[in-house]
């Protein structure tokens, strides 16, 4: 157990819905990174936040936005979902903004979006 | 950019044989972080060793070691007498930082089959 915890773990939605994605990072943890792992694309990097402020935007997608709040969980929040966006979303936490630090990944949560 | 090339799509070994599974990368930068991770069936991502550019020995974590080669720029991950249970995907990951934030850039990952 890595000790970041992501809900919902399935997700079953039809095209052109919102649906939100919530994170808790590790305790004491300051930064959170969303990544996307779909079949074609790999892992990609979605977007980082430390401390409550974006730090980093990979290839996040205009429709997706996330947050940090000040207990320092995140949600990503998807809308206009196509049937492209169906894939395995994870949520990481770190010890800070930049280092060495290891990156702790939760369970992920599985998006179909049919 | 930074990039990670893992050139074994899938690998299958006989229980309790050492494997050794292939990373290499590309970066300008002189400090950087490579790191391995096992995805197994279920889905998660399990953080297994990390290895710092500036680090002088090569990175071990209980079965597994990381065999770095800064000049040929491969990272290699070795495990030593592979059980069932390693039977997973398992990704390279590289730490870019950008503009003071880091994030992973990670390899296609090889699935490795462990043979009874």
């Amino acid at each position: 157990d890595s000790g970041v915890t992501q809900t919902p773990k399935h997700l079953i939605t039809a095209t052109g819905q919102r649906v939100t994605l919530r994170c808790s990072p590790r305790s004491g943890d300051l930064s959170v990174y969303w990544y996307q792992q779909s079949l074609d694309q790999g892992l990609q990097f979605l977007i980082q936040y430390y401390n409550g402020e974006e730090r980093a935007k990979g290839n996040i997608l205009e429709r997706f936005s996330a947050q940090q709040f000040p207990d320092l969980h995140s949600e990503l929040n998807l809308s206009s979902l196509e049937l492209g966006d169906s894939a395995l979303y994870f949520c990481a936490s770190s010890g800070g903004g930049v280092g060495p630090y290891e990156q702790y990944f939760g369970p992920g949560t599985r998006l179909t979006v049919t | 950019a930074q990039k990670i090339t893992q050139t074994q799509p899938g690998m299958f070994v006989q229980e309790k044989e050492a494997v050794t599974l292939d990373c290499t990368y590309d970066t300008s930068d002189q400090s950087y972080g490579l790191f391995w991770y096992k995805q197994p069936s279920s889905g998660e991502m399990i953080f297994l060793i990390y290895q710092g550019s500036y680090d002088e020995q090569n990175a071990t974590e209980g079965r597994y070691s990381l065999n770095f080669q800064k000049a040929r720029k491969s990272a290699n991950l070795v495990i030593s007498a592979s059980q069932l249970g390693d039977s997973a995907m398992y990704f390279c990951a590289m730490r870019e930082v950008i503009q003071g934030a880091q994030k992973l850039v990670f390899g296609q990952g090889t699935r490795l089959t462990i043979n009874p």
